[in-house]
């Protein structure tokens, strides 16, 4: 089974700059998770898709954060204009997880390491 | 969401067992126990997770205490190749929200850094 696959692997932008992120998850997984990582710390979760809704984006700063998941399939995660505090790893994760209780453990990409200049 | 504590660092010698501890004296009824590794540089790995049954699989095992509060993950035979970060993590089956419902959040403490020696 392929896992989820994310790039670019490396950015590098100056402050104010725009930038883009990609995901595809597991094939068949319904659930799709954008998490935040600054060094040191957990990963922090940012948005949750449910096939091609959202349904938890509590802790996205909308401001200047977006996502879209268009067809419940693959995923991208857009920042404009960055800040130096963006600087993290954002992981991508996905889940089987559709509907009624589940607990289905989430399966994360290796992430995309950003550094705000 | 239950908070879990972890300690902050943990010393191993190859081939022994690593027994990892984990505090969640908040613990609900619907929350599950969820154990995760990451290894430097790579995205978080799913290890095991249980309800309030002791449960074992090809990586390790988990012991979650009688009254939920606690846990312990153990790596029954630690390689170098298990030094990672290892995160306890309890979350519920479901979540209602106002954007609807929100299913298997994971909410990341610090972790417990692990370190195998040989």
């Amino acid at each position: 089974e392929a896992g989820v696959a994310q790039s670019p692997r490396y950015k590098i932008i100056e402050k104010r700059q725009s930038v883009a992120f990609w995901c595809n998850p597991i094939s068949g997984h319904a659930t799709l998770y954008w998490y935040q990582q600054i060094l040191g710390q957990g990963p922090k979760l940012l948005i949750q898709f449910q096939n091609n809704g959202v349904v938890d984006d509590s802790q996205l700063p909308k401001d200047r954060f977006s996502a879209e998941r268009l067809k419940g399939v693959d995923s991208t995660l857009k920042i404009q204009p960055a800040k130096l505090e963006d600087s993290a790893v954002y992981l991508c994760a996905s889940s089987p997880a559709t509907g009624g209780f589940s607990n289905q453990p989430q399966h994360f990409g290796d992430g995309t390491r950003l550094s705000i200049l | 969401d239950a908070k879990t504590t972890q300690p902050p660092s943990m010393d191993c010698a190859e081939g022994r067992a690593a027994n990892l501890p984990c505090n969640h004296s908040t613990i609900s009824g619907n929350e599950y126990v969820y154990w995760y590794r990451q290894i430097h540089s790579q995205g978080p790995q799913y290890i095991i997770h249980g309800l309030k049954n002791n449960e074992t699989n090809e990586m390790a095992s988990l012991i979650i205490t009688e009254d939920r509060k606690s846990s312990t993950l153990i790596l029954p035979h630690a390689t170098l190749r298990d030094t990672a970060v290892y995160y306890c993590i309890v979350s519920p089956l479901r979540i209602s929200g106002d954007g609807g419902t929100s299913y298997g959040k994971l909410t990341f403490g610090q972790g417990t850094i692990l370190t195998v020696h040989p």
